[in-house]
C-alpha cells in the first residue's frame, strides 16, 4: 500500500536548469496538489488538479508547470530553477470527504 | 481569501503537561478544518478533521480539537503530552468543495522534554 510516492527525495540544481518532480498515487484519488514548505511560512499551494486533464493554479504558481494525463500521476516541472525555489516540495492527494494524504517530500536546493 | 493564524510558534513542555495550540482562521463561509502533524524528517500526517456535527473532534494519539464558530477558532488539545509528541503542528482550512486547496498556518513547533 504505497499511498503517495514522490521522487527524487533530494535534488540539487544549478540556477537555470529544469527538472521534473514526480508524484504518483495508488489510491484512485481524484484530487492531487503540490505544496512547497518553507521555514516560518507553513505550506503554500503551487498547483492542483481535480481530475485527469484538469489543473489550476494555487497561491504560488510562478515558475512551475503541471499536467495530469492520468489519475495516478501529477508531475511538477520547474522551468528554469532559481535559488528562490529552494524548498521542500510535497505532493498530496485527496478524495472528497477526506483530508490530504502527503508524500514523503522532495528536498530541492538550487545553487 | 482564507487565512490561518497559529499564535504559538514554539512551545516547550515537560512530559505529562497539558497542551493547547491555538488556531484561528478567517473566512466568511462554511469551512472544513484540519490539524496535521509533522514529525522530524517526515511528511505531514492527518491528526484530526472537522467537517460538520459535534464541534469537539477526537483524533489519533489522544489529540482533540474544538471548533468554536463564533471565535473562528479550532484549537488543538492533549491532556498529557509525551516525548514522542515532539513535532511541528499545522492547522489548515479549506472552503467547502475545495478539498484540494488547503490553506495552512505557519506551524507550531512543540518540544516535549522528558
Amino acid at each position: 500500500n504505497a499511498g503517495v510516492t514522490q521522487t527524487p527525495k533530494f535534488q540539487v540544481l544549478k540556477t537555470g536548469q529544469s527538472m521534473t518532480l514526480q508524484c504518483a498515487q495508488d489510491m484512485n484519488h481524484e484530487y492531487m496538489s503540490w505544496y512547497r514548505q518553507d521555514p516560518g511560512m507553513g505550506l503554500r499551494l503551487i498547483h492542483y488538479s481535480v481530475g485527469a486533464g484538469i489543473t489550476d493554479q494555487g497561491e504560488v504558481p510562478n515558475g512551475y508547470n503541471v499536467s495530469r494525463s492520468t489519475t495516478e500521476d501529477f508531475p511538477l516541472r520547474l522551468l528554469s530553477a532559481a535559488p528562490s525555489q529552494t524548498s521542500v516540495y510535497f505532493c498530496a492527494s485527496s478524495y472528497s470527504g477526506t483530508g490530504l494524504f502527503f508524500g514523503q517530500g522532495t528536498r530541492l536546493t538550487v545553487v | 481569501a482564507q487565512s490561518v493564524s497559529q499564535h504559538n510558534h514554539h512551545v516547550i513542555l515537560s512530559e505529562a503537561a497539558s497542551l493547547e495550540l491555538g488556531c484561528n482562521y478567517s473566512y466568511g463561509g462554511t469551512v472544513n478544518l484540519f490539524w496535521y502533524v509533522q514529525y522530524p524528517g517526515q511528511h505531514l500526517q492527518l491528526l484530526l478533521k472537522y467537517f460538520s456535527g459535534d464541534p469537539l473532534v477526537k483524533g489519533i494519539k489522544g489529540f482533540e480539537a474544538e471548533f468554536i464558530k463564533s471565535k473562528f477558532s479550532f484549537n488543538l488539545r492533549k491532556p498529557s503530552v509525551q516525548w514522542s509528541d515532539t513535532a511541528e503542528y499545522f492547522c489548515a482550512v479549506n472552503a467547502i468543495g475545495g478539498f484540494q486547496k488547503l490553506v495552512f498556518g505557519t506551524g507550531t513547533r512543540l518540544l516535549v522534554s522528558p
